[in-house]
């Protein structure tokens, strides 16, 4: 199975400080998707991106948000001015890409804790 | 827009019993259905997905999953549960637009499966 990796794992931040989470996604896709999950809720969509643009976003992905594609194969989250809410799991994911096909492949996760 | 609701959101079962756990969803647009699991401090690994064709899905572990489109229920089924099946399970949508669809996948609340001795 196609596999996404995420680093670091455990992230642990100040509150206001800016943090940056790292995915390399399966590669030569073009299409990249972040995902947060809070602690015992469901995992909701954060912001897409495809051919080195964000695609679509929620209106959780704020000015405090942001996505890169620094290189060829790593894809970056920052957030800027970390708060307390900002606790979660952050999930990379990476279609498969065949067809129409749909099939999102999640790397582990960065488990993000704000103090 | 889409929506995914997730009937229970615990489900305790003892060891070899049958399971169901239930997904209904709302889309303006055809979708996709997919269920992930995730087991204690790890990532969403899929089970098993509905794209076309047959509407009894099989997955991995023993799982499959039945689509009804005039319930817009995408229930989650095994026959004979272990213990190794304690997970939270999340059914997802995505967009089905046709060709080469890429939108995002919407989640429901998840259901923590726990099976007993």
């Amino acid at each position: 199975e196609p596999e996404v990796t995420q680093t670091p794992s455990h992230q642990v931040t100040q509150m206001g400080q800016e943090v940056i989470l790292r995915c390399v996604p399966i590669s030569n896709h073009l299409y990249f998707y972040w995902y947060r999950q809070i602690l015992g809720q469901k995992v909701e969509f954060l912001v897409s991106f495809y051919n080195n643009e964000i695609s679509e976003k929620s209106e959780i992905f704020d000015d405090q948000f942001s996505v890169e594609r620094p290189d060829g194969s790593n894809f970056t989250l920052k957030i800027r001015s970390t708060k307390l809410e900002d606790s979660a799991m952050y999930f990379c994911a990476s279609p498969r890409q065949s067809g129409a096909l749909n099939e999102q492949f999640f790397g582990p996760g960065t488990r993000l804790t704000v103090l | 827009a889409q929506s995914v609701t997730q009937l229970d959101s615990q489900v305790p079962v003892f060891e070899e019993a049958p399971v169901e756990l239930r997904c209904n969803y709302s889309s303006s647009v055809s979708v996709y259905l997919f269920w992930y699991v995730q087991y204690p401090n790890q990532g969403l690994q899929l089970l098993l997905k509905y794209l076309s064709g047959s509407t009894l899905v099989k997955g991995i572990n023993g799982f499959e999953a039945e689509f009804n489109k005039s319930q817009t229920s995408f229930h989650l089924r095994k026959p004979s549960v272990h213990i190794s099946d304690t997970a939270e399970y999340f059914c997802a949508v995505g967009p089905n637009a046709g060709g080469t669809s890429y939108g995002k996948l919407t989640f429901g609340q998840g259901t923590i499966l726990t099976v007993h001795p």
